[in-house]
């Protein structure tokens, strides 16, 4: 079975640092895009980011370049984000999910995000 | 950056009816890069349709999506209870992903 496993509720102060974790199993963990999305409270879903751990290319939304980093360790096909100084508006849920490419025809693809991780609750408060 | 914006914001139906939301983008969107998504409170996404017209493994035909270039729709022909959710549409362009606002079908 495919499945993301995320780590679990963190509770964290501001200016605090914290890297969670999205562990990849039962498919081929160098060959698919990871994707990061956030969710605040009682909110909609934001693309953050991106990351193929095969070569740890990574992507970011204009929206969170600079404000986090997402890396990945393919040895034990996992995928990170992190924040060196955490605020209280960091306080969301954050989800990872796999991104296919799918071929329609040569040069023709369908992409998007068939599996998802169950999240990690980030919580930032003093 | 395409924005997709989703109307209407909540729509209130019973079980048994028809659901019609719409995704709108601001530039067109090559139908092989719109997804659209299922989430019930507390729960991940759930992955329903996928070039724009294509049910994802698992997904009753009740659900279906159409459209082309900068209007796509997904249509809930016979609302069950468990379809009560929030609905996102998505596409794909330049190596990253944008979400719609999403649509939140309750129970009337």
């Amino acid at each position: 079975e495919v499945q993301l496993v995320q780590s679990g509720a963190e509770v964290k102060k501001p200016g605090e640092s914290l890297k969670i974790s999205c562990k990849g199993s039962g498919y081929s963990f160098t060959s698919y895009w990871i994707g990061w999305v956030r969710q605040m409270p009682g909110k909609g879903l934001e693309w953050m980011g991106i990351i193929y751990p095969g070569d740890s290319d990574t992507r970011y939304s204009p929206s969170f370049q600079g404000q986090v980093t997402i890396s990945a360790d393919k040895s034990i096909s996992t995928a990170y984000l992190q924040w060196s100084s955490l605020k209280a508006s960091d306080t969301a849920m954050y989800y990872c999910a796999r991104r296919v490419q799918g071929v329609i025809m040569p040069g023709d693809y369908y992409y998007y995000m068939d599996v998802w991780g169950k999240g990690t609750t980030v919580t930032v408060s003093s | 950056e395409i924005v997709l914006t989703q109307s209407p914001g909540t729509l209130s139906l019973s079980p048994g009816e028809r659901a019609t939301l719409s995704c709108r983008a601001s530039q067109s969107v090559s139908s092989s890069y719109l997804a659209w998504y299922q989430q019930k409170p507390g729960q991940a996404p759930r992955l329903l349709i996928y070039g724009a017209s294509s049910r994802a493994t698992g997904i009753p035909d009740r659900f279906s999506g159409s459209g082309s270039g900068t209007d796509f729709t997904l249509t809930i022909s016979r609302l069950e209870p468990e379809d009560f959710a929030v609905y996102y549409c998505q596409q794909y362009g330049s190596s990253s992903f944008t979400f719609g606002g999403g649509t939140k079908v309750e129970i009337k």
